[in-house]
């Protein structure tokens, strides 16, 4: 039972590239959540999906996009990277269970 | 404007002491209230949550809510140099989507 799986551990995106961050969970859990955490920062909610099909936006959606098709999957998409999402991005699911993170550098 | 506020510390406490986290919050409707403990590059890991007014007990941590006050707090009895990390205190809002507006984190510091 893995919990909530995160991939890409770390990622160096030159600005103006895209990547998606991949989280995916075992759980059942219909609720999932993007988190931001800057250095010596709390985290800040990005975007949220309370199941298949349904999601909306957080506290600081601007620069990202997120889909959820499947119940285990809630992938998030940042199209045009800027230095400004240099950060470590988390998936959790309900239950606050949180995944390993992702560190994202934008140079 | 939503806040969830801590002091940044750090804490410091000898081996075997209490450890005092404390956490302020602004929305009043809040239902839900949570703490997690952060290691040093590694991702937030719940340890207590706190619903009704009052104490709660789970081991070696006690949270205590006060809504009226607008309070949380989160005490560690005998502190072990494991203990040391950063104690995040997050607040729910938004009703059933259960979505958590953290604050910055309190630095404990634990020493032998």
């Amino acid at each position: 039972n893995a919990g909530v799986t995160q991939t890409p551990k770390f990622r160096i995106l030159k600005i103006g590239q895209s990547m998606t961050l991949q989280c995916t969970q075992d759980m059942n859990h219909n609720y999932m959540y993007w988190y931001r955490q800057d250095p010596g920062m709390g985290l800040k909610l990005i975007y949220y999906s309370v199941g298949a099909g349904i999601t909306d936006k957080g506290e600081v959606p601007n620069g990202y996009n997120v889909s959820r098709s499947t119940t285990e999957d809630f992938p998030l998409r940042l199209e045009l990277a800027a230095p400004s999402q240099t950060s470590v991005y988390f998936c959790a699911s309900y239950g606050y269970t949180f995944g390993s993170g992702t560190r994202l550098t934008v140079v | 404007q939503k806040e969830v506020e801590q002091n940044s510390g750090p804490l410091s406490v000898p081996e075997g002491a209490i450890a005092s986290l404390n956490c302020t919050y602004s929305d009043r409707v809040s239902q839900s209230f949570f703490w997690y403990r952060q290691y040093s590059g590694k991702s937030p890991e719940l340890i207590m949550s706190i619903y009704s007014n009052g104490d709660k007990e789970d081991g070696r941590f006690t949270a205590q809510l006060n809504k009226a006050s607008q309070y949380v707090s989160l005490l560690i009895r005998d502190s072990q140099p494991s203990d040391s990390a950063t104690y995040l205190c997050a607040v729910s809002y938004g009703g059933a989507t259960n979505k958590l507006i953290f604050g910055t984190g309190t630095l404990l510091a634990v020493q032998p």
